[in-house]
């Protein structure tokens, strides 16, 4: 079955150091990634996404992801975290052969001073 | 462009009454879905359309009804709301469901509280 994995239910870092967000993906020909932000009482929000071209991608607020196929996963990361940073984050999938999205169950950042 | 638009903002139902939860968009968007977002379950799919007239099963469609009678609606109705239909509803919609590429865009949500 088709399906993405957020590895970490809750992340914690210092402002100012890298963040690491991790996603797996069940394997797929020709999968569409795609990370959401989701600050609290708000809908979610458009961080960045992956669709066949370079696998480093760049997306808002100086977060970027990283396509590795041969590990099935679509990290997140940011060299330095800020305090407006802290929100929750989903990794989504879209196959190409399905009309159906799947969400992870999201990781929530939160931003130590 | 409003976007994706939802109303109401906040509901509170007794157990059994019904209500729809409303959608529009006004982006031309061929792909329209409703989700439920719960505490560490992250969101999940109730139903979605790929078009005016056609609408399918998500992960979780039981006690919910969807027509898609236009492209920029689609509405979600409850029959009968239960206590486990307590959740924050997010309804989406994205440029076309053939291409996997395209990217979601997402209502500010409906908070539902059924008593």
């Amino acid at each position: 079955a088709q399906s993405v994995t957020q590895l970490d239910s809750h992340v914690s870092v210092s402002e100012g150091t890298p963040v690491l967000l991790r996603c797996n993906y069940s394997s797929s020909y020709s999968p569409s990634l795609f990370w959401y932000v989701q600050h609290p009482n708000k809908g979610l929000q458009l961080l960045l996404k992956y669709t066949s071209a370079a696998p480093l991608v760049k997306g808002i607020n100086g977060f970027e992801a990283e396509f590795k196929k041969s590990e099935t996963s679509f990290h997140l990361t940011k060299p330095s975290a800020h305090m407006s940073d802290a929100a929750e984050y989903f990794c989504v999938v879209r196959y190409s052969s399905a009309s159906k999205i799947i969400f992870g169950s999201g990781t929530r950042l939160s931003i130590r001073p | 462009n409003a976007g994706v638009t939802q109303t109401p903002k906040f509901q509170v139902l007794k157990t059994g009454q019904s209500m729809t939860l409303q959608c529009a968009q006004d982006m031309n968007h061929e792909y329209m879905s409703w989700y439920r977002q719960d505490p560490g379950m992250g969101l999940r799919l109730i139903h979605y359309s790929v078009g005016a007239g056609i609408t399918d099963q998500g992960e979780v469609p039981n006690g919910y009804n969807v027509s898609r009678s236009t492209t920029e609606d689609f509405p979600l109705r409850l029959l009968s709301a239960a206590p486990s239909q307590t959740s924050v509803y997010f309804c989406a919609s994205s440029y076309r469901h053939s291409a996997s590429y395209n990217e979601q865009f997402f209502g500010p949500g409906t908070r539902l509280t059924v008593l």
